[in-house]
């Protein structure tokens, strides 16, 4: 069966110091890839999508940045956080050209 | 742009009440609408899901949910709540044949009160 594994858990990290988030899908070849991110009192705002490796699509423009470098790797990063990245941050995969997506744990950053 | 949006931030209901929660989109072609579910401390789960077909589809844990297209709306519903169906619900949706981009709604929190 396939699995998804986000890490870390929790992050707490000074305004300034860089980022990464880690995603890895096991049980499945090819997926497409999501990186979501929940503010408090606000919905999931997708942020990042790949159909491949290499292929990142930005939704919305923000100090984040994503990167696939292996089929069932996604990784989320930033050069210098700022108090607005912090929030809840989800991983996703689906079956290319499938409509359900499948979530990580989630990985919650505070920025201080 | 299109959009799906939840009215209700927060519910409380007491065990055995009936549920509905409201959805809406905006969009006037092909949807595929969802809705996903989270417990405290767990990960976000689907309840179910609209493709096409019959416009009441039926989840898990006994939660049904009616695609209206006059309306735009897709209402989550459940005729007796329980104490475990506490959690966080949020509506969403892919708009366009082969969109695989999903935009949720902002969510509702549900508390039940045993």
């Amino acid at each position: 069966s396939q699995t998804i594994h986000q890490w870390p858990a929790t992050l707490v990290q000074p305004v300034g110091s860089p980022l990464s988030l880690e995603c890895t899908v096991e049980g499945t070849s090819n997926p497409n890839l999501y990186w979501y991110r929940q503010a408090a009192g606000r919905g999931l705002q997708l942020l990042f999508y790949s159909v491949g490796i290499g292929q990142i699509s930005s939704e919305v423009p923000q100090n984040l940045s994503a990167s696939r470098p292996q089929d069932r790797q996604f990784i989320l990063s930033s050069k210098k956080l700022l108090l607005s990245d912090s929030g809840f941050y989800l991983c996703a995969w689906s079956v290319l050209g499938g409509n359900e997506q499948y979530f990580g744990p989630g990985t919650r950053l505070t920025v201080t | 742009a299109q959009s799906v949006s939840q009215h209700n931030h927060h519910v409380i209901l007491s065990e055995a009440a009936s549920l509905e929660l409201g959805c809406n989109y905006s969009y006037g072609g092909t949807v595929n609408l969802f809705w996903y579910v989270q417990y405290p401390g767990q990960h976000l789960q689907l309840l179910l899901k609209y493709f096409s077909g019959d416009p009441l589809v039926k989840g898990i844990k006994g939660f049904e949910a009616e695609f209206i297209k006059s309306k735009f709306s897709f209402n989550l519903r459940k005729p007796s709540v329980q104490w475990s169906d506490t959690a966080e619900y949020f509506c969403a949706g892919t708009f366009n044949f082969g969109n695989e981009k999903l935009t949720f709604g902002t969510g509702t929190r549900l508390t039940i009160i045993p």
